[in-house]
């Protein structure tokens, strides 16, 4: 299957400060990815859908000021987080279409702790 | 109505059992179905993509997909401790690969 690799695995911040997370397709190109948050025990939320040289779609509810998102390559995604509070600790996660089978394929995750 | 449905589980089944996995999903217009395994504190990973109705196999995992009915399983056979892990479909509407629909899973748990 394609590749998609995420980085950092796992961040620790403090309250207020900004964190970027990229996400990256290393076999294939990419015009469209996801984010995803994922809070213990619960279900995937979709966060955004990130466009190459396009602005991103957010999802009802997220902050596009808070979130924000650049995909400024075929390959590159990246998410950062503004102002990070403890609230946004969760476990985010990327994903890429290959479009010549349609599957959707995720990276490792990113977990952030904001203390 | 969500758009697609799984039992949450967990489902308990005595190692070297068949497992059988079920999702159903609410539009006639989805054309791609695909199942992923998330173990504990890691991402999904693809295992299945089926695309047509019937089964479709791939080593101890059969994917079987009924249009009609709007139902698509996971089977796997000779269940193994090491398949514990929460099972999500996920479909695709035709020709709109920007959005996919994810089930809430199904915990599936093999005692050895």
């Amino acid at each position: 299957g394609a590749v998609v690799s995420q980085h950092p695995s796992w961040v620790i911040c403090k309250s207020g400060t900004s964190v970027k997370i990229e996400c990256r397709s290393l076999d294939f190109q990419a015009t469209t990815m996801f984010w995803y948050r994922q809070f213990p025990k619960q279900s995937l939320m979709l966060m955004a859908t990130s466009n190459e040289g396009s602005k991103a779609t957010y999802e009802q509810g997220v902050e596009k000021d808070k979130f924000l998102i650049n995909h400024a390559s075929l390959t590159l995604s990246t998410l950062t987080v503004t102002s990070a509070h403890p609230e946004d600790s969760s476990f985010y996660i990327c994903s890429a279409t290959l479009l010549v089978t349609g599957e959707l394929f995720f990276g490792e995750g990113s977990r952030l702790t904001v203390l | 109505q969500k758009e697609v449905e799984q039992n949450s589980g967990p489902l308990s089944v005595p190692e070297g059992a068949i497992a059988s996995l079920n999702c159903t999903y609410s539009d006639r217009g989805s054309q791609s179905f695909f199942w992923y395994r998330q173990y504990s504190g890691k991402s999904p990973e693809l295992i299945m993509s089926i695309y047509s109705n019937g089964d479709k196999e791939d080593g101890r995992f059969t994917a079987q997909l009924n249009k009609a009915s709007q139902y698509v399983s996971l089977l796997i056979r000779d269940s193994q401790p090491s398949d514990s892990a929460t099972y999500l479909c996920a479909v695709n509407k035709e020709g709109n690969f920007n959005k996919f629909y994810f089930g809430s899973g199904t915990k599936l748990n093999v005692k050895p």
